[in-house]
């Protein structure tokens, strides 16, 4: 079955700093990725959708300064959390859409950032 | 209107019982309602999902109903065994599920033994 890979699974920066996650279709191509952010017991909030090869689209109220995102490949797009502060720290997932029309999202493990 | 109504937020079963959880929405677009499960510290995963086209799909132990007029929809857990614990989100998407998800607030799930 499809695959998606999220790197690093945890990760504890100080304040100030970038952190990147990484976000790989492992056996299929993903025309499709998007980024969530999970605060503890609480649904999963839609931060914005990439596309490979464009730019992502933010939801209303996401800074897209602050979390940059890339889909440079049809396996690979990354975010990153720039000048991280502790009221960023929460749980980013991925998930990823194939490009063979099965239209069945597969979630990553999700990323834990934790910043001091 | 892309509110997803998820209830309840907790609920406790005893091994071999059944777990109901129920979800409600208002947009009339939506036309893929996927179940997913999460255990602490991973991400989602796929537990069954249905198109409005029809009132129920069981796989396995679990099943889904579907209510298109009344726009509610509902998970249910059959024989509920201690390792189906964990929070459950429903969620919808209009596209046949292509689309991005609107979730559900979730559902914490414990069956005792």
């Amino acid at each position: 079955g499809a695959v998606v890979s999220q790197h690093p699974s945890r990760v504890i920066c100080k304040s100030g700093t970038s952190v990147k996650i990484e976000c790989r279709s492992l056996d299929f191509q993903a025309t499709t990725m998007f980024w969530y952010r999970q605060f503890p017991k609480k649904s999963l909030m839609l931060m914005a959708t990439s596309n490979e090869g464009s730019k992502a689209t933010y939801e209303q109220g996401v800074e897209k300064d602050k979390f940059l995102i890339n889909h440079a490949s049809l396996t690979l797009s990354t975010l990153t959390v720039t000048s991280a502060h502790p009221e960023d720290s929460s749980f980013y997932i991925c998930s990823a859409l194939g490009s063979s029309g099965a239209n069945v999202l597969t979630f990553g493990a999700g990323s834990r950032l934790t910043v001091l | 209107q892309q509110q997803v109504k998820q209830s309840p937020q907790s609920l406790i079963v005893q091994k071999g019982g059944i777990s109901i959880i129920n979800c409600a929405y208002e947009n009339t677009a939506f036309d893929y309602f996927p179940w997913y499960q999460q255990f602490p510290g991973k991400g989602p995963a796929l537990l069954i999902a249905i198109r409005p086209d029809v009132s129920e799909k069981k796989e396995g132990r679990f099943t889904i109903s579907f209510n298109k007029s009344a726009k509610q929809f509902s998970l249910h857990i059959m024989d509920s065994q201690p390792g189906d614990s964990a929070t459950y989100f429903c969620a919808a998407t209009p596209g046949g599920g292509g689309n991005k998800l609107t979730f559900g607030t979730g559902t914490q799930l414990k069956v005792e033994l």
